[in-house]
């Protein structure tokens, strides 16, 4: 069983760039979850993939946005870079069963991403 | 807003002394709560998914426990070792909301020889 695997480890991007980071969900997991940790908190929900569709969204401006592959793989867009989103990003994987909020989520290392 | 809190923030033992941390989250529309572990350069990894209150689960040396009426969960360590020293974070559903996970700031262990 594959877990879940992030790329690239870290990055390092300017103000008002664009930028890409990418998610392999574990094998047989249908739902792919971001979540932006910044110094000193807790992981900021995003939004959540499932049948490549987005199901549920954080409060992050629409600059941020994502997709899912037919293999369930997913990336993470932020457009226009700002100062305050470095910061680490995690992607979680799941076998979405409904409104079950007991389903265990598998996280992957992470995406450190420094905007300068 | 679903508002989850940890406390302590950190936490410094010595190897053989037993731990613990609290949880709090708001009790009513109450779904789940998830404990993750979390060493440094690694994946968040799941100890537990609770629901019932009550709910006391057990995982080798690390157990927890749920009360949803009063809205808080504890993680226990029984006998830290080095290798338990990282950041324990937990997390609920937004009600209606399924996989939309609320994290705390975490507890911070160091388990020191």
């Amino acid at each position: 069983e594959t877990g879940v695997t992030q790329s690239p480890t870290h990055l390092i991007k300017t103000r008002g760039q664009q930028v890409t980071l990418r998610c392999s969900s574990q094998s047989g997991h249908n739902t792919v979850s971001w979540y932006q940790q910044a110094l000193g908190q807790g992981p900021q929900f995003i939004f959540q993939y499932y049948r490549e569709e987005e199901n549920g969204r954080g409060n992050f401006p629409p600059r941020f946005s994502g997709l899912q592959f037919p293999n369930y793989s997913s990336e993470l867009n932020v457009n226009a870079l700002e100062l305050d989103d470095s910061a680490l990003y995690l992607c979680a994987s799941s076998l979405f069963k409904g409104l079950a909020g007991d389903i265990e989520q598998f996280f992957g290392p992470g995406t450190r991403l420094t905007v300068l | 807003i679903l508002n989850v809190e940890q406390s302590p923030q950190s936490l410094h033992v010595q190897e053989g002394d037993s731990t613990n941390f609290t949880c709090s989250f708001p009790s009513s529309n109450f779904y789940a709560l998830h404990w993750y572990r979390w060493e440094t350069a690694k994946s968040p990894e799941a100890l537990f998914v609770m629901t019932l209150n009550g709910d006391e689960k057990k995982k080798g040396r690390i157990s927890a426990t749920l009360n949803t009426k009063e809205g808080y969960s504890y993680l226990y360590i029984k006998g830290s070792q080095p290798e338990d020293s990282a950041t324990y974070l937990c997390a609920s559903p937004s009600p209606g909301t399924a996989s939309k996970l609320t994290f705390g700031t975490g507890t911070r262990l160091q388990v020191t020889l």
